[in-house]
């Protein structure tokens, strides 16, 4: 079945240093691709996403860009900050039509921490 | 605007006991729904989706059950709870015109 995988955590950075975090994925068909995130204590908020290869996502300062050669989504951002210190999940979903899954499955999520 | 409520936000409950989480969608109509579960430093897991009312998927066999008694209400059972069923407890729900999923607050479950 479809999964996704992320780069282990926890990442620690220090403040204004480039993030990336790896996120892969392995799919029949062609999905689209999420970047969650989760503050500590709180829900899941989307962060970006593409719905199709080569689309860039981008939110907030970060980026995402739908690699289909690599089955690739990897999530960056030029300059973090400490309130950028959160869960980060990769994602996806084969979508809603045509006998689809309807299902969004997630990465077992990195954890970012930053250092001022 | 789509909103999606989810309560309560903590719950305490011992070995044993029921168990009843409500989610409720305003501002759309027949919406995918999905109950997830995060365990204390792991990642999401899928338990039940629903496509429509009365129409409920299960990814995991388990201790868990999920009801949709109407089009925008989602509600997660136990009969008895078990120590592993704690965890963060989130609902979803699928907009197929934005192509999106929006997550509730989230329910934090301690069996204890």
């Amino acid at each position: 079945g479809d999964s996704v995988t992320q780069m282990e955590g926890p990442v620690t950075l220090s403040e204004e240093a480039f993030l990336t975090i790896n996120c892969t994925y392995t799919a029949t068909g062609y999905p689209s691709l999420f970047w969650y995130v989760q503050y500590p204590g709180e829900g899941l908020q989307l962060l970006l996403k593409a719905t199709k290869a080569d689309d860039k996502g981008s939110n907030k300062g970060f980026e995402a860009t739908y690699r289909k050669e690599t089955t690739s989504f990897h999530l960056e951002k030029g300059s973090v900050q400490v309130s950028d210190a959160a869960v980060y999940f990769c994602a996806l979903s084969d979508g809603f039509y045509g006998g689809a899954t309807n299902k969004l499955i997630f990465g077992t999520g990195t954890l970012l921490a930053v250092q001022p | 605007s789509q909103t999606i409520h989810q309560w309560p936000a903590t719950l305490v409950q011992p070995v044993g006991s029921p168990l009843s989480l409500e989610c409720t969608v305003e501002g759309t109509s027949n919406p995918n729904l999905y109950w997830y579960r995060q365990a204390a430093g792991r990642g999401l897991q899928l338990l039940f989706y629903s496509v429509g009312i009365g129409q409920i998927s299960s990814e995991v066999p388990q201790n868990l059950s999920a009801s949709r008694p109407q089009d925008r209400q989602f509600i997660l059972s136990s009969k008895k709870l078990l120590l592993s069923d704690s965890g963060f407890y989130l609902c979803a729900w699928g907009d197929r015109d934005l192509y999106g999923y929006t997550f509730g607050s989230g329910t934090r479950l301690t069996v204890v």
